[in-house]
């Protein structure tokens, strides 16, 4: 099973700052990695996939880059409705999809 | 707009069935692959497993001997079961919708059903 290390586990940003969120495979999922984003009390939301491609309806300002083992998330002007959990999730080397433990983004 | 709505019982007591019922609407249920996610109380999330409208299904190994999952594409529904559940089996369970690109990641989840084991 590929574990998936997401750090940090809370993140503390100001309002319009640049976040960067680190994923970690623990064997190379090439670029088979999705981003999501989840606020309390709701479902998760696909940000990205194939490690950079944006899904339908998310902005711009979301952008993801890494292949292999390595993977980053990152927001470029943090706005109110960014602060969240969000999750990285490979499904490169299944059964089982396997997901990362999470980093908060909280205000600061 | 698609949908996806968790429904079923919020407490399951020990060693007995869990069952719950995902309905998809705004969509087609046919030519998508359909998962079962759970997370435990602050836990991450556990990839239970996918069937397909056709009904080939792939479970996470470890769930695999006690998991079931069936489709009704008449009703637009699918179905998860979990046997013999222990208090392990505590959490909220979404259902998701696999892209159609790739369907291994999740384009449009439901809301989440909270389960309760507990006597």
């Amino acid at each position: 099973e590929i574990v998936m290390t997401q750090s940090p586990a809370t993140l503390s940003v100001s309002p319009g700052g640049r976040v960067t969120l680190s994923c970690r495979a623990s064997q190379s999922v090439s670029s088979n990695l999705a981003w999501y984003q989840q606020k309390p009390g709701q479902a998760p939301r696909l940000l990205l996939y194939g490690a950079s491609t944006r899904a339908t309806g998310i902005p711009a300002r979301f952008s993801g880059s890494g292949s292999g083992t390595e993977f980053t998330l990152t927001i470029s002007s943090l706005q109110s409705e960014d602060f969240a959990v969000y999750y990285c999730q490979q499904y490169n080397d299944w059964p089982p999809l396997t997901f990362g433990g999470g980093t908060k983004v909280e205000i600061k | 707009q698609v949908q996806l709505q968790e429904s079923g019982p919020g407490v399951v007591k020990p060693s007995e069935t869990l069952s719950l019922t995902c309905t998809v609407s705004g969509g087609p249920l046919t030519s998508y692959y359909w998962s079962w996610i759970r997370q435990p109380p602050g836990k991450r999330l556990e990839w239970i497993g996918y069937i397909y409208y056709r009904g080939s299904t792939n479970y996470n190994p470890p769930l695999k001997s006690r998991v079931t999952m069936s489709v009704d594409t008449s009703k637009k529904e699918f179905s998860l079961r979990l046997s013999s559940v222990t208090a392990a089996d505590t959490a909220v369970y979404y259902c998701a919708r696999g892209a159609a690109e790739a369907p291994l990641y999740f384009d449009h989840w439901g809301q989440g059903s909270l389960v309760t084991v507990s006597s």
